[in-house]
């Protein structure tokens, strides 16, 4: 099983729409959770963080933590096309010191 | 603000060259990293600095070797390159558990 387990997609969703991206972790103890977004052939991009049970919000951008379920997800409102790029979910986890364990990434598809 | 400046942007080497990629951090971070990323293969540490003096292999290793400088500086070294090591190459920084990775622009490595 992978620490950090996230759905490689592509996740097609039509403009306008909720894209719900999800990530599963195998560490309890994690404390810390990102989401990065990166488009093709760039470099990742920090866009939400949460430490917390319950939900964050930045704009369009949701981002839910339950730590019971070693779950978190990242909810993306009104999408655009231009939210279509490959997003990463990153956990600090526990005993890990400053160092980040990435899924492999889910590839968001937004369909004018 | 530069952030993460990685150079070269791009790389062609031919088998068995050597190679140094730079990475130079301006945020005042302790600790440095440098990842792989691959086609279906997501993001895999090869070497990280948690601080200044020290450096400590990560998943893959192999065929690399570091230095860091300084606190601003951390390099990746290539002795004897191989196709194997085609890959894009990136450098991130982080200061304490409860922040994210900042990420420099890339080096799109090709070995023939």
């Amino acid at each position: 099983q992978k620490e950090v387990e996230q759905n490689s997609g592509p996740l097609s969703v039509p403009e306008g729409a909720i894209a719900s991206l999800n990530c599963t972790y195998s560490d309890r103890g994690s404390q810390s959770f990102f989401w990065y977004r990166q488009y093709s052939g760039k470099s990742p991009e920090l866009i939400m963080s949460i430490y917390s049970n319950g939900d964050k919000e930045d704009g369009r951008f949701t981002a839910q933590l339950n730590k019971a379920s070693q779950y978190v997800s990242l909810l993306i409102r009104d999408s655009q096309p231009s939210d279509s790029a490959t997003y990463l979910c990153a956990v600090n986890m526990a005993n890990a010191g400053n160092m980040l364990t990435f899924g492999g990434g889910t590839r968001l598809m937004v369909k004018p | 603000n530069a952030g993460v400046t990685q150079t070269p942007k791009f790389q062609v080497l031919k088998t068995g060259q050597s190679m140094t990629l730079q990475c130079a951090q301006d945020m005042n971070h302790n600790s440095m990293y440098w990842y792989r990323q691959d086609p279906g293969m997501g993001l895999r540490l090869i070497y990280y600095s948690a601080s200044e003096g020290t450096t400590d292999k990560g998943e893959v290793p192999n065929g690399y070797n570091v230095s860091r400088l300084n606190k601003r500086e951390f390099s990746l070294r290539l002795e004897s390159a191989a196709p194997s090591q085609t890959s894009v190459y990136f450098c991130a920084s982080k200061t304490s558990a409860n922040y994210g990775y900042t990420f420099g622009s890339g080096t799109r490595l090709t070995v023939v």
